[in-house]
């Protein structure tokens, strides 16, 4: 079963900043199945991120995604206010769907 | 616009029963795999379930295999989750989740907004 780990667990930042998120898979994964979802405060999950760096309709390109072998990585540039919140990788393996344990990204 | 709004959520007893409804509108239902994930209180994410698109194949989380059944409706455009046997441990916000089909990536491009399941005496 894969494991995806997310760090930091909480990472604070200030706007206008850079965020660098990481989600390492326990095993080797296929290039183009981790997805990124933001979800703020009493909100469902939004796709963010899907095929590890191509992002979903309406997502700006403040956000990307990239992969080294199997370390994934979101990276948030110029931090706006309504990007702060908790962030999730999420990956299919072995028939199962799985979550990272999410980032939270707060205001510093 | 793509809408899926749950329904079917309370307060139920240890053991007992419930039944969760996602209709689905503003796209072709019976074209896309549906999931059903869930989120503990102030946890993360897990996925519950699949269903493919004529509900033949489905696949359950460990940790409700046995006890929750997943299916569809593409006719009336709805998915459904039957839950038996539920713990203290199932309380969560269930949510409907829709996976694109022929892109040969993994990945929930809409989400509910959620049901939730309180399970507690």
């Amino acid at each position: 079963e894969i494991v995806l780990t997310q760090s930091p667990g909480t990472l604070s930042l200030s706007p206008g900043e850079s965020a660098t998120l990481s989600c390492r898979a326990s095993q080797s994964a296929r290039i183009g199945d981790l997805a990124w979802y933001q979800q703020r405060p009493g909100q469902a999950p939004r796709l963010l991120i899907y095929g590890t760096s191509r992002r979903a309709t309406g997502i700006p390109d403040r956000f990307s995604g990239t992969v080294s072998g199997t370390d994934f990585t979101l990276t948030i540039s110029r931090l706006e206010p309504e990007d702060f919140a908790v962030y999730y990788c999420h990956q299919y393996g072995d028939s199962k769907y799985t979550f990272g344990q999410g980032t939270k990204l707060e205001i510093k | 616009e793509v809408q899926l709004v749950e329904s079917g959520g309370g307060l139920v007893q240890p053991g007992g029963s419930l039944r969760l409804s996602c209709a689905a509108s503003g796209f072709s239902f019976s074209n896309y795999y549906m999931h059903w994930a869930r989120q503990a209180p102030g946890k993360g994410l897990e996925w519950v379930s699949h269903i493919n698109t004529v509900g033949s194949a489905t696949t359950y989380a460990d940790s409700v295999r046995g006890r929750f059944i997943i299916s569809r409706d593409n006719a009336a455009d709805t998915l459904y989750l039957e839950m038996s046997s539920l713990r203290a441990e199932d309380t969560a916000v269930y949510y409907c989740v829709r996976e694109p089909t022929g892109t040969g990536m993994y990945f929930f491009d809409y989400w509910g907004q959620g049901t939730l399941i309180t399970v507690s005496s």
